[in-house]
């Protein structure tokens, strides 16, 4: 069964500190994909990113980074600089491949990330 | 254009009640879930729909119906209404089926059961 920890609940860092966001996943599948979500206060859900697992690149937008690593099952996320507006509750999500069969995103529980101005 | 839209967005029931929460997509998408948000549990997968005229059962169906209406309608109903129902359901629509491609989430419905 594929299964998402994010052993984080909570962060609280001062404005424009860097913070790193981890995820670990598991999953028998040899092919699947890792996404990122946002929720601010606000509630709304706003996804950030999606990488298949044939795709260790990492990625950069703008302050976000991704880091994706394969040998140790990890997706984590780095805001650099963070600012005010990155407070949030973010979720990393995992999906098999299914072909057809069973369907949907499997979610961490989030991590509450505070930035203090 | 709309993206995915929810109704009710906030609803209070007695236990034993029951009610239908709507959930309707513009962007033609094929696929539509429902998920459920508890405190400090992240989402979790209710029921989802990989294309019209198909449903199948997520992680934690029970207590809830499913209807794919048509390809941007997709309803989730509570026909008794409990307590341990109390939270907050998001739909949400991807282009393609078989987890390949990103979700797109309403904006959601916050249920609470008396």
């Amino acid at each position: 069964a594929q299964k998402v920890t994010q052993a984080q609940t909570e962060i609280s860092v001062v404005e424009k500190e860097d913070v790193t966001l981890d995820c670990v996943y598991e999953t028998r599948d040899t092919t699947y994909y890792l996404f990122w979500y946002k929720q601010p206060p606000s509630g709304e859900l706003v996804f950030l990113i999606r990488r298949n697992s044939f795709d260790e690149q990492n990625e950069i937008s703008g302050r976000y980074s991704w880091n994706f690593q394969k040998s140790t099952s990890s997706f984590n996320f780095t805001i650099t600089a963070s600012q005010v507006v990155d407070s949030a509750v973010y979720f990393c999500a995992l999906s098999e491949y299914s072909g057809g069969g069973a369907d949907g995103l499997t979610f961490g529980k989030g991590t509450h990330l505070i930035i203090q101005p | 254009n709309a993206g995915v839209t929810q109704t009710p967005k906030f609803q209070v029931l007695k236990t034993g009640q029951s009610m239908t929460l709507q959930c309707a997509q513009d962007m033609n998408h094929n696929s539509m879930y429902w998920y459920r948000q508890d405190p400090g549990m992240g989402l979790r997968l209710i029921y989802y729909s990989a294309s019209e005229g198909t449903t199948d059962k997520g992680e934690v169906p029970n207590g809830y119906n499913v209807s794919r209406l048509n390809k941007r309608e997709f309803s989730l109903r509570l026909e008794s209404a409990a307590p341990s129902q109390t939270s907050v359901y998001f739909c949400a629509s991807s282009l393609t089926s078989g987890g390949r491609g990103e979700q797109f989430f309403g904006p959601g419905t916050r249920l609470t059961v008396l």
